[in-house]
């Protein structure tokens, strides 16, 4: 069964520097994984997703997460952060055969102007 | 941009009651989903449902909860005889598609408080 795990609760960042969420996967099928993120009182917004095409996937707002078999990793990357990106971000993993997502515990990102 | 609605934002009921949550999917949609996060844990699936009927179910879904598409617009979660563990946001998703690699679309959640 497909288990997502999301190794930071909380990352802080200041603005204007790099943003890394980490993710690992486990599935015993080729995954699709996605990340959403939540700001406050909004619905889970999809900021990209990966279903088995280029491994590197770019998504909105900056934001992209290289699939790394080898590493059972979907990283979340951003080159520079901005004061709008403060949100909770969940990697997410969808399952061959299963219409349920799993989702990981979430990331808390907080940036520091 | 088309977007999942939830209704009503926050509810708060007394345990033993019924409770009903509201959602409205994207209108080109055919899947719909509920989820629910308690408090300080995952986000976890209920149910799926399709073609009115349901096409998957977690283990927390059981006789308790009830799902229907009661019109062409509304897909609602009925919590029969609340209990306190049932406090959680409950999150309504719907897709074009029901594969691993359709993108689920997420309303805002409604807050469910059980007294």
């Amino acid at each position: 069964a497909q288990s997502v795990t999301q190794l930071d609760s909380h990352v802080s960042v200041s603005e204007g520097t790099p943003v890394l969420l980490r993710c690992n996967y486990s599935s015993s099928y080729s995954p699709s994984l996605f990340w959403y993120v939540q700001h406050p009182n909004k619905g889970l917004q999809l900021l990209l997703k990966y279903t088995s095409a280029a491994t590197l996937v770019k998504g909105i707002n900056g934001f992209e997460a290289e699939f790394k078999k080898s590493e059972t990793s979907f990283h979340l990357t951003k080159p520079s952060a901005h004061m709008s990106d403060a949100a909770e971000y969940f990697c997410v993993g969808g399952d061959t055969g299963r219409r349920a997502l799993t989702f990981g515990s979430g990331t808390r990102l907080q940036v520091q102007p | 941009e088309p977007e999942v609605t939830q209704t009503p934002s926050h509810q708060v009921t007394q345990m033993g009651q019924e409770v009903i949550l509201r959602c409205v999917p994207i209108s080109n949609h055919l899947y719909f989903y509920w989820y629910r996060q308690i408090l300080g844990q995952k986000v976890e699936f209920l149910v799926s449902f399709y073609n009115n009927e349901i096409s998957e179910k977690s283990e927390i879904f059981d006789d308790q909860f009830s799902v229907e598409r009661p019109d062409g617009s509304n897909f609602t979660l009925k919590i029969r005889s609340t209990k306190l563990e049932d406090s959680a946001m409950y999150f309504c998703a719907s897709s074009v598609a029901g594969g691993p690699g359709d993108t689920q679309y997420f309303g805002p959640g409604t807050r469910l408080t059980v007294l």
